[in-house]
């Protein structure tokens, strides 16, 4: 089946600073990549809709200046972070269509810890 | 208001007993999914149902779509340890929307 993968798995920063999460689709291409976030307790809540070569939709809510998406190929998206604070900690995760299927694939995750 | 609503929201039961989780909306769904989430994980797909009154069954689990296409259910007969994980429905093709989930967990 189609493979979605995500780097960091886990990372810890320190308020202010900046972090980078990467969406790699392995075995596919992939026009569209969503991002999603999930605090403890909740369920997933989409952030972003990221088609390669275009600028991402957001979703109500999401601030796209703090929430940086890039979909510069078809294989990759990432999710910039930028001056993370302890209330952006939560769990980061991405999914990717064009596998083959008619639902996207979901990566692993990546846990953010902000301090 | 949440789209999916999903009940129980936590559920722990012994090692072998039945267990029935519901998702239900005031919506029509042309389809419903049900994923399953393990603590630090992305979800995975388990099941699609798609007709209104659809039985899937994924060995101990099955699955059923309400004749109005509005809800679904999970059934799961002779829980095992195994099963221990949240289970959330979801509808949509690409943007999927999701429910809050049933946080199962299993004791042996």
């Amino acid at each position: 089946g189609a493979v979605v993968s995500q780097h960091p798995s886990r990372v810890i920063c320190k308020s202010g600073t900046s972090v980078k999460i990467e969406c790699r689709s392995l075995d596919f291409q992939a026009t569209t990549m969503f991002w999603y976030r999930q605090f403890p307790k909740q369920s997933l809540m989409l952030m972003a809709t990221s088609n390669e070569g275009s600028k991402a939709t957001y979703e109500q809510g999401v601030e796209k200046d703090k929430f940086l998406i890039n979909h510069a190929s078809l294989t990759l998206s990432t999710l910039t972070v930028t001056s993370a604070h302890p209330e952006d900690s939560s769990f980061y995760i991405c999914s990717a269509d064009g596998g083959g299927g008619p639902f996207p694939y979901f990566g692993p995750g990546t846990r953010l810890l902000v301090l | 208001t949440q789209l999916l609503e999903q009940s129980p929201q936590f559920l722990s039961i012994q090692e072998g007993e039945n267990l029935t989780v519901y998702c239900n909306s005031s919506s029509v769904f042309s389809s419903l999914q049900w994923y399953r989430q393990e603590p630090g994980e992305g979800p995975v797909l388990l099941v699609t149902v798609v007709t209104g009154g659809e039985v899937k069954k994924l060995k101990r689990l099955t699955f059923q779509f309400g004749d109005a296409r509005k809800d679904s259910s999970l059934h799961i007969t002779a829980a095992q340890p195994g099963d221990t994980g949240l289970y959330l429905c979801a509808a949509g093709y690409q943007k999927v929307t999701f429910g809050i989930g049933t946080k199962l967990q299993v004791i042996p």
